[in-house]
């Protein structure tokens, strides 16, 4: 079965450059979900879209902004990069955003050096 | 959130016993639950799900016990095995319209041969 697919799986970006993360969900999922996660941390949601619109905004920085296009992928753009945004990031994908379960991609692991 | 560090809850346990892992949720509004898995480098592994109004559920070896009362989940893995060696998290979403998942905080399986 398809599963979300996230590019690129690394990325190695220094301080103040800026990253494009792309996700694309499981086919007819209309929903997408951004989520980072530090060593040794639980997932931390960032934000989320549901039929192109954003649905939900968690602790996603300022510098950072994303969006979801017309054939449902999404991007998590991330300007002015600091050490600290070194981490996994996951997106997910849901059929609907009422109580379905998420399907998680296998994350795109940046490093800020 | 709050920083755990890498040193997550660890249960260890031998092949073929059976395992239950606890967690805790926040939220006394959340109404579904899920369960995830996740391996070293990969994203979380959908397990099993629960809506508010029921007590328990079991999948295939899983089982997921909830108690709202104290606010309270498990998961029971019967005859564990070398490959569930991972890290599992409890996740909770709110019945507020839309899905926005919010794990707690992991528990490390190992499982020795």
């Amino acid at each position: 079965a398809a599963g979300v697919i996230q590019s690129p799986r690394h990325l190695i970006k220094e301080k103040r450059e800026t990253a494009t993360l792309k996700c694309y969900p499981i086919p007819r999922h209309d929903t997408v979900y951004w989520y980072q996660q530090g060593p040794g941390q639980d997932p931390q949601f960032l934000i989320s879209f549901y039929e192109k619109m954003q649905s939900d905004k968690g602790s996603i920085p300022d510098r950072f902004s994303a969006q979801q296009f017309s054939d449902y992928h999404s991007e998590l753009n991330m300007s002015s990069l600091e050490l600290g945004d070194s981490a996994l990031y996951f997106c997910a994908s849901s059929l609907g955003r009422q109580n379905s379960p998420l399907h998680f991609g296998n994350g795109t692991r940046l490093t800020v050096t | 959130g709050e920083s755990v560090g890498l040193h997550l809850p660890t249960l260890s346990v031998q092949e073929g016993d059976n395992s239950i892992i606890n967690c805790a949720y926040s939220n006394s509004a959340s109404d579904y639950f899920i369960w995830y898995k996740q391996e070293s480098g990969k994203g979380p592994q959908f397990i099993i799900d629960i809506r508010s109004n029921m007590d328990k559920r079991q999948g295939q070896r899983v089982t997921v016990l909830l108690n709202k009362t104290v606010k309270h989940l498990s998961l029971q893995i019967a005859a564990t095995q070398p490959g569930d060696s991972a890290v599992y998290f409890c996740a909770e979403i709110m019945n507020s319209g839309y899905s926005t998942l919010t794990f707690g905080k992991g528990t490390m399986l190992l499982v020795s041969p």
